[in-house]
């Protein structure tokens, strides 16, 4: 069965205090790994793309990595408005096209 | 460019009745997902049309159904509803496979 793991569940910094979030997968037939932000009572948002080990893929403060079994999500001197949720989640494509997600790390970023 | 649209954002119904959801995909995207959001089990897939074809079903029992329209615009139905089934209700749009899914902002559903 397809799983996704996410940790930590939570995780609180301080304003310019960079850290690192871990998605694990055992996904059959991996074609992608997401990387989503979600904020309280909205849809999640789309952050990154990752189809093969050893690519990493950049934005603002943002750095997505990704080995063969697992992929990192690096912050970098995060700001308060970074505070969300961030999910990652595996795409099996072909016939059995689905995202299996991970159930988030809720990530607060105090002044 | 307009994003995903769903429709209604907020539904209260009672145990027992039925509700149908409605999402309108960005425009030339012909895969549409739904899933279901939980707090004690995350995002959950529920079916994805492409083409009004349902290539793929997850986990749930058969009150939970959905059709894609020729627009790519798509429907879910929840019949006999059930305390459980409150929930957040996502619909996800993509041009195609292994391409990025993106989101509506949901339709909050409460059974009372």
């Amino acid at each position: 069965e397809d799983q996704v793991t996410q940790s930590p569940e939570a995780l609180r910094l301080q304003e310019g205090e960079s850290s690192s979030l871990n998605c694990s997968y055992t996904v059959s037939g991996l074609r992608g790994l997401f990387w989503y932000r979600q904020d309280p009572g909205k849809g999640p948002e789309f952050l990154f793309t990752l189809y093969s080990a050893g690519e990493e893929k950049e934005k603002e403060r943002l750095k997505a990595t990704l080995t063969k079994k697992e992929s990192f999500l690096h912050i970098t001197a995060p700001k308060p408005e970074d505070s969300a949720t961030y999910l990652c989640a595996g795409d099996s494509g072909g016939s059995n096209y689905k995202l299996t997600f991970g159930k988030g790390t809720l990530l607060t970023v105090n002044p | 460019k307009a994003g995903v649209t769903q429709t209604p954002r907020y539904l209260i119904k009672t145990r027992g009745q039925q509700v149908t959801l409605s999402c309108s995909p960005i425009s030339g995207h012909r895969s549409v997902s739904w899933y279901q959001q939980t707090p004690g089990q995350g995002l959950q897939f529920l079916f994805e049309y492409f083409s009004e074809t349902q290539r793929n079903k997850g986990n749930f029992p058969g009150r939970f159904s959905g059709r894609q329209f020729s627009n790519s615009r798509s429907e879910m139905n929840v019949s006999t509803l059930e305390l459980g089934d409150s929930a957040l209700y996502l619909c996800a749009s993509s041009i195609g496979e292994f391409t990025e899914a993106f989101f509506g902002q949901g339709t909050r559903l409460t059974v009372v």
